[in-house]
């Protein structure tokens, strides 16, 4: 059975740093990109970052570039990224999600999510 | 980045009602097209993928239809387990962005 289990959020003051991870179980960690999704209280779902399989690719939305760092250890089933230079509008849920199998990049597995809460 | 709009942004409807919900991308994402459904305070759960491929273990009432920049997706009799918030998202390209959701509750 596949399992994302996303760890690390919290209450974090702005301009803070925060780092999140995700363990996943139940599939082959180091076959399949990774990517993270947030969601504000209340609102949409937004893409935030992603990474290759082997970790030679990373991707982030724009509005987070330089502020967010996605990694992996695939020898630990572990996906984490590091938040910093924290922002009222970064406080959300954070998903780390597994992409199907195919090529067709959809998402078929979520974690439960993490909470972020930036706030002073 | 892709942009998608969804409509209707809410809707309600009646249990075995037949539903249709829609989503545009401001370009062509050819069948690149997903479908999740969120209950509140839960994961989003891929129902439709590449467009109208449906899930595993997804009800067969669910639909999707589509390419290029219009999709649908269809509910064809609403359950009462059905009344939650559909998003879709393109996949074509990087970011893989969502549209704004549309929210199907009970009329």
């Amino acid at each position: 059975e596949v399992q994302l289990v996303e760890s690390g959020g919290g209450l974090v003051q702005p301009g803070g740093s925060l780092r999140l991870s995700c363990s996943a179980s139940g599939f082959t960690f180091s076959s399949y990109a990774m990517h993270w999704v947030r969601q504000a209280p209340g609102k949409g779902l937004e893409y935030v970052s992603a990474i290759s399989s082997n970790g030679g690719s990373t991707y982030y939305a724009d509005s987070l570039k330089g502020r967010f760092t996605i990694s992996r250890d695939n020898s630990k089933n572990t996906l984490h990224l590091q938040m910093s230079s924290l922002r009222a509008e970064d406080t959300a849920v954070y998903y780390c999600v597994k992409l199907i199998s195919g090529g067709s990049g959809a998402y078929d597995f979520w974690g439960q999510g993490t909470l972020v809460t930036v706030s002073s | 980045d892709i942009q998608m709009t969804q409509s209707p942004s809410s809707l309600s409807a009646s249990v075995r009602d037949r539903v249709t919900i829609t989503c545009r991308a401001s370009q062509s994402i050819r069948n690149s097209l997903n479908w999740y459904q969120q209950k509140p305070g839960r994961a989003p759960k891929l129902l439709i993928y590449a467009a109208s491929t449906l899930q595993s273990g997804v009800p067969s009432r669910f639909s999707g239809s589509g390419s290029g920049t219009d999709f649908t997706l269809s509910i064809s009799s609403l359950q009462p387990e059905d009344f939650a918030t559909y998003y879709c998202q393109q996949s074509y390209s990087i970011p893989f962005t969502f549209g704004p959701g549309t929210k199907v509750d009970i009329k």
